[in-house]
């Protein structure tokens, strides 16, 4: 079965410097992988996939993430990060394109300081 | 506007009541699913279902119940079995197609407290 470990429960930067939220995952068959977005008391977001094309995936607002299969790990980075960045992240996977599910990790609530 | 939209927002519920969280969807979506989110652990899935009148536990579906009846429309019941059923209840729709691409589309989620 597929999972995702997030590492950090909360990462802090400030405003401007370099965002890393930690992803690694454990699947049996080659994985597609997701991070998501969630703003406080609202639903999640998609911000970038991973479906088996190039490894290094940019999202939306500036985010990107790069699939390193060595080290089994889809990390999520930003260069600058900005206030409106503040949110939790979800990292997920599905075990292709004819999954029924997807597993999402345990989420890292990013904190932005002025 | 197409989307997802569940009711109530919050809700409050005595111990040993059960409790019904709507979800509706205008999207067309074949698939649709119902999440628990707590904090620190993330989103766990409850039930989920890929077609009208057929549904699928999920990894914490006990105290819980789901009809299908109509494509648009996938409500949850909070049982009096949950024995911890405060939450905050996130329901998600699909195609099929879409699932495994994790293009999943979320509703603002339902909050349940229990006094």
């Amino acid at each position: 079965a597929q999972s995702v470990t997030q590492l950090g429960s909360h990462v802090s930067v400030s405003e401007g410097a370099l965002v890393l939220l930690r992803c690694n995952y454990s699947s049996s068959v080659p994985p597609y992988l997701f991070w998501y977005v969630q703003y406080p008391n609202q639903g999640l977001q998609l911000l970038l996939k991973y479906t088996s094309a190039a490894t290094l995936v940019k999202g939306i607002n500036g985010f990107e993430a790069e699939f390193k299969k060595s080290e089994t790990s889809f990390h999520l980075t930003k260069p600058s990060a900005h206030m409106s960045d503040a949110a939790e992240y979800f990292c997920a996977v599905s075990d292709g394109q004819g999954a029924q599910k997807l597993v999402f990790g345990q989420g890292t609530r990013l904190t932005i300081n002025p | 506007d197409g989307g997802i939209t569940q009711s109530p927002k919050y809700l409050f519920r005595k111990e040993g009541q059960n409790v019904t969280l709507s979800c509706e969807q205008n999207l067309n979506h074949d698939a649709m699913y119902w999440y628990r989110q707590d904090p620190g652990q993330g989103l766990r899935l409850i039930y989920y279902s890929q077609i009208v009148n057929d549904f699928q536990k999920g990894d914490i579906a006990e105290g819980y119940s789901v009809s299908r009846e109509k494509k648009e429309s996938f409500p949850l019941t909070v049982t009096s079995a949950q024995k911890n059923p405060t939450a905050f209840y996130l329901c998600a729709s699909s195609t099929r197609r879409q699932v495994g691409t994790g293009e999943l589309f979320f509703g603002e989620g339902s909050r349940l407290t229990v006094l």
